[in-house]
């Protein structure tokens, strides 16, 4: 089946800081998501793409879509503690399902 | 709208017992999805629905596993007989079918004993 590859798997940051986080795949498809789940909860959509090439933003998060629809990145900008949780990146989606990436653990030391 | 309701929250329950977790998807969506989360495997589709008609049950992972939906605001999915290696984080999510912004429901967490 289709595999996403998420990295880092953990992410130990200061408060402020900026983060990276990307996801790649041996497969193309058609949309990327990237979601975040905090503790008990379940993912909740933070950003979706839908064109090769496009870069979206969503207040201090900016995600792009890579140009051979294999790839995906998110950034944080200006971390705060409220950043903290698994973010996960997913492709494919609409009544095909998600393929989700293993997720990327953020946390952040004040 | 009240979002995705599962229930419940949490479930412990004996090896070889039968287990019926429960998803109400938001009103409108006909898209329905069970996914199963673990430290191992992370996030994995298990079935989804769409105008409550199995499409892809190929993530169930054994007979043990059954899911229904037999109405358009009501889905089950059932595990008989329970084995330890089913604990896990059970997600529902749902969307419209030609809709890409899954929502989740809070998850029903599983220990099987």
């Amino acid at each position: 089946g289709q595999q996403l590859n998420q990295s880092p798997q953990s992410m130990f940051i200061q408060e402020g800081e900026d983060v990276s986080m990307n996801c790649t795949s041996s497969s193309i498809f058609n949309t990327w998501l990237w979601y975040k789940q905090d503790p008990g909860e379940g993912p909740v959509l933070l950003i979706a793409l839908y064109k090769a090439g496009e870069l979206t933003s969503n207040g201090r998060l900016t995600a792009q879509f890579g140009i051979t629809r294999k790839d995906s990145f998110l950034n944080i900008s200006a971390s705060i503690p409220s950043d903290v949780g698994i973010y996960f990146c997913a492709g494919g989606g609409g009544a095909d399902g998600l393929t989700f990436g293993k997720g990327t653990h953020l946390i952040i030391q004040p | 709208d009240a979002g995705v309701i599962q229930s419940p929250r949490h479930e412990v329950t004996e090896m070889g017992q039968e287990v019926t977790l429960r998803c109400k998807p938001i009103s409108g969506h006909n898209s329905l999805f069970w996914y199963r989360q673990t430290m191992m495997r992370g996030l994995e589709l298990l079935i989804y629905f769409n105008n409550n008609v199995p499409i892809d049950d190929s993530g169930m992972p054994e007979d043990r596993f059954s899911a229904k939906m037999p109405n358009a605001s009501f889905s089950t999915l059932k595990i008989q007989p329970s084995e330890p290696r089913d604990s896990a984080v059970y997600f529902c999510a749902s969307s419209f079918s030609d809709g890409y912004g899954y929502t989740f429901g809070s998850g029903t967490r599983l220990t099987v004993v």
